[in-house]
C-alpha cells in the first residue's frame, strides 16, 4: 500500500513564524501535491512537483514556498506564518502515468494565532 | 481552465436506498475524473476514476459513477446506501492531454439516516 506521512497532525504556530510542513511518500512517485482543505471551498492546490527540483505554482501559492530536494520528500514552507493560514493542509502524491490517482497524506491542521 | 462543480453540498439518503451526487466539469482536452471520499479526522481516499472506455465505472465499495460527456458530468452512484457511508465526498477533474493539475471541487457532504 502507499504510504504518504505528514510531520505533525497539528501544530499551532505564532504569526510572524517561519512553519515548516513536511511529506514523505514511499512508492516512488513522480508527482508530489501540497492543498490547503477549507469549508466550502474544497480542496485548492498549493503547489505541486513533478520531479526532484521542480515544482510548479498551483492555484493560491501566495505566501507559501516548497522544497523538494529528493524523489520521496517535498515541504511546504510558510515563510511568515498568517492568521489566514489557519487551514488543514494535506499532501498527495502521484504517478506521472498508469496510476494516476492521488494518494494522501491524514493532514495537518494549522492554527496561527 | 479546468474547472469542477458539485451542486450540492449536503445529501441525505435513508439507508438501503439508492445515492447520486452530482459533479459537472469544465476541462479543454480530454478528461481525467475521479473520486474521493473524506472520512472524520481522515484524509482523503482514492474510490474511482475514468480515463478512456466504458462509461461506466466501478470503484470501492460499491460505488460507482457515470461518464456523460454531453453534459460534461459525472455523478457518483451506489445502488443501496449504507450509514457507514456518510462522508465528505470530492469530485476532480485533470486535463488529459498533459498536465498535472488536478482540480477538486469544493465536496458533498453526504448523510445516510439508519
Amino acid at each position: 500500500d502507499v504510504k504518504v506521512t505528514q510531520s505533525s497532525r497539528y501544530l499551532v504556530k505564532r504569526t510572524g513564524e517561519k512553519v515548516f510542513l513536511e511529506c514523505v511518500q514511499d512508492m516512488d512517485h513522480e508527482n508530489m501535491f501540497w492543498y490547503r482543505q477549507d469549508p466550502g471551498l474544497g480542496l485548492r492546490l498549493i503547489y505541486f512537483s513533478y520531479d526532484v527540483k521542480m515544482k510548479e505554482k498551483g492555484d493560491i501559492p501566495e505566501g507559501y514556498s516548497v522544497s523538494r530536494e529528493k524523489k520521496e520528500r517535498f515541504s511546504l514552507i510558510l515563510e511568515s506564518a498568517s492568521t489566514n493560514q489557519t487551514s488543514m493542509y494535506l499532501c498527495a502524491s502521484s504517478l506521472s502515468q498508469g496510476l494516476i490517482e492521488q494518494y494522501f497524506g491524514p493532514g495537518t491542521r494549522l492554527t496561527v494565532t | 481552465a479546468q474547472s469542477v462543480a458539485q451542486p450540492e453540498d449536503q445529501v441525505n439518503v435513508a439507508e438501503g436506498n439508492p445515492l447520486t451526487v452530482k459533479c459537472t466539469y469544465s476541462v479543454s482536452g480530454n478528461p481525467y475524473l475521479f473520486w474521493y471520499v473524506q472520512y472524520p479526522n481522515r484524509g482523503l481516499q482514492f474510490l474511482l476514476k475514468y480515463i478512456t472506455g466504458d462509461n461506466l465505472v466501478k470503484g470501492s465499495y460499491g460505488f460507482e459513477a457515470e461518464f456523460n460527456k454531453s453534459q460534461t458530468s459525472f455523478h457518483l452512484k451506489k445502488p443501496s446506501a449504507l450509514v457507514s457511508d456518510s462522508a465528505l465526498y470530492f469530485c476532480a477533474v485533470r486535463d488529459g492531454t498533459g498536465g498535472f493539475k488536478t482540480i477538486f471541487g469544493a465536496g458533498t457532504r453526504l448523510f445516510v439516516k439508519a
